[in-house]
């Protein structure tokens, strides 16, 4: 089955910088890929995700790439604000005829943005 | 709107007690799913339901059952609560694998 590896574990940035977190999978039939974002006490939200027929796509501040034949993808953040600060998880899926969309998560990213 | 449901937001369970944890979304998603939570180990999926009427195993589904209960619904359930099911507990949902939508979560404590 799929297996998600996602770094750092924790990332501490000054505001204003930018901050990237790194995923790779195993599984070659992946074709979608979430980011969430989590703050204390909540549930994941949805942040922004790519499909495998797209290299990058970006949001306002955030972006995210997708390298297939590395089978990594990441999360870059610029211009980061204290309420960037949460956790982050990567996922994974295999989305096609006959797949029921389980994703499969990374282990998460704690990221702190310091004022 | 209210999205997805979870009940209780925390409960303390002696070994060996069960309980059901309940979860309901108002998207009229087709699927729904349950997912336990543990430091450094990230979101792990317990079981699935692609739609109504269906459920498989997820990637750790020892110790619990489910039961998708209409297009709804849908529970989990401890048999026999053990300390290692400490967790915190997310049902999410989705229309077709895009975009879960989670609730916010279950504080489960097995003492």
């Amino acid at each position: 089955g799929e297996n998600v590896e996602q770094h750092p574990s924790t990332l501490s940035v000054q505001e204003g910088d930018s901050a990237v977190i790194k995923c790779t999978y195993s599984d070659s039939a992946s074709n979608y890929f979430p980011w969430y974002k989590q703050e204390l006490g909540k549930g994941p939200q949805l942040i922004i995700d790519i499909r495998s027929n797209v290299g990058e796509k970006k949001d306002q501040r955030i972006a995210v790439t997708l390298n297939k034949t590395a089978k990594h993808f990441s999360l870059h953040i610029t211009e980061t604000q204290p309420e960037d600060s949460a956790v982050y998880f990567c996922a994974a899926s295999d989305l096609g005829s006959g797949n029921t969309g389980k994703l499969i998560f990374g282990q998460g990213t704690t990221l702190q943005v310091k004022p | 709107n209210a999205g997805v449901t979870q009940t209780p937001k925390f409960q303390v369970l002696k070994t060996g007690q069960s309980m059901t944890l309940q979860c309901a979304q108002d998207m009229n998603h087709n699927s729904m799913y349950w997912y336990r939570q543990d430091p450094g180990m990230g979101l792990r999926l317990i079981y699935y339901s692609a739609s109504e009427g269906t459920t498989d195993k997820g990637e750790v589904p020892n110790g619990y059952n489910v039961s998708r209960l209409n297009k709804r619904e849908f529970s989990l359930r401890l048999e026999s609560a053990a300390p290692s099911q400490t967790s915190v507990y997310f049902c999410a949902s989705s229309r077709t694998g895009f975009g879960y939508t989670f609730g916010s979560g279950t504080r489960l404590t097995v003492v």
